[in-house]
């Protein structure tokens, strides 16, 4: 079935890089994306959205991109800090407001 | 602080337990969401809210009985629960089921059925 899914289970950065997680898309009909961070404990929070007729958005310290030739997104973090430290889930919007979540990526920020 | 409380943040019972999760919202948000999250999966949509009507049951088990009483306010009634049900139970609310808007999530309840 169509699905979002992730390129990588865990992410390794050095402290101070930059990090790129990727997702990948199947339905080119989807309209909006969302990343979210999950930090141990806690529920998911929401980090930035994009919506299909953009190809990037900035945050604070975080841009989305959005290529929908290719049906990908990235979130790129500027700077990485051991706050960062998360499971980062992207998921996207379809057509009738259905809500599709990838597995998850694992970052893990090395000293 | 989340706008999204959940209560209990953990939950241990036996198979033939009758428990309740709560969760409330202070965002004036008018749609709420039950999701399952397991190891290694990606969040499970359970049950949809939309201005207190429930609009979705992704085919949840009738062991999991949701009720809304009004929109800030969303339970979770458990009963004979199985041990593969024991995973994390995450609230969220949103602006409007209808509407493209990020969803909002509490902290979840740890769920363990023994």
């Amino acid at each position: 079935g169509e699905s979002v899914g992730l390129h990588l289970p865990t992410l390794s950065v050095q402290e101070g890089d930059n990090s790129i997680i990727n997702c990948a898309y199947s339905n080119s009909a989807s309209d909006y994306f969302i990343w979210y961070k999950q930090e141990s404990g806690k529920g998911p929070q929401f980090i930035i959205d994009i919506r299909s007729n953009m190809d990037k958005r900035q945050g604070q310290r975080v841009t989305v991109l959005l290529n929908k030739t290719v049906k990908h997104l990235s979130l790129q973090i500027a700077a990485t800090q051991p706050g960062d430290s998360a499971v980062y889930f992207c998921a996207e919007i379809r057509g009738n407001y259905q809500l599709i979540w990838g597995a998850g990526t694992k970052l893990i920020i090395k000293p | 602080e989340t706008g999204v409380t959940q209560t209990p943040r953990h939950l241990v019972m036996g198979m033939t337990n009758k428990k309740s999760l709560k969760c409330e919202q202070h965002l004036g948000h008018n749609a709420m969401y039950w999701y399952k999250q397991s190891a290694k999966k990606p969040l499970e949509l359970m049950f949809v809210y939309n201005f207190k009507e429930q609009t979705e049951n992704n085919s949840v088990p009738s062991r999991f009985s949701p009720e809304c009483p009004n929109s800030s306010h969303l339970f979770l009634h458990l009963h004979t629960l199985q041990p593969e049900d024991s995973a994390l139970y995450l609230c969220a609310s949103s602006q409007d089921r209808r509407v493209n808007q990020p969803q909002h999530f509490g902290d979840g309840t740890r769920l363990s059925i023994l």
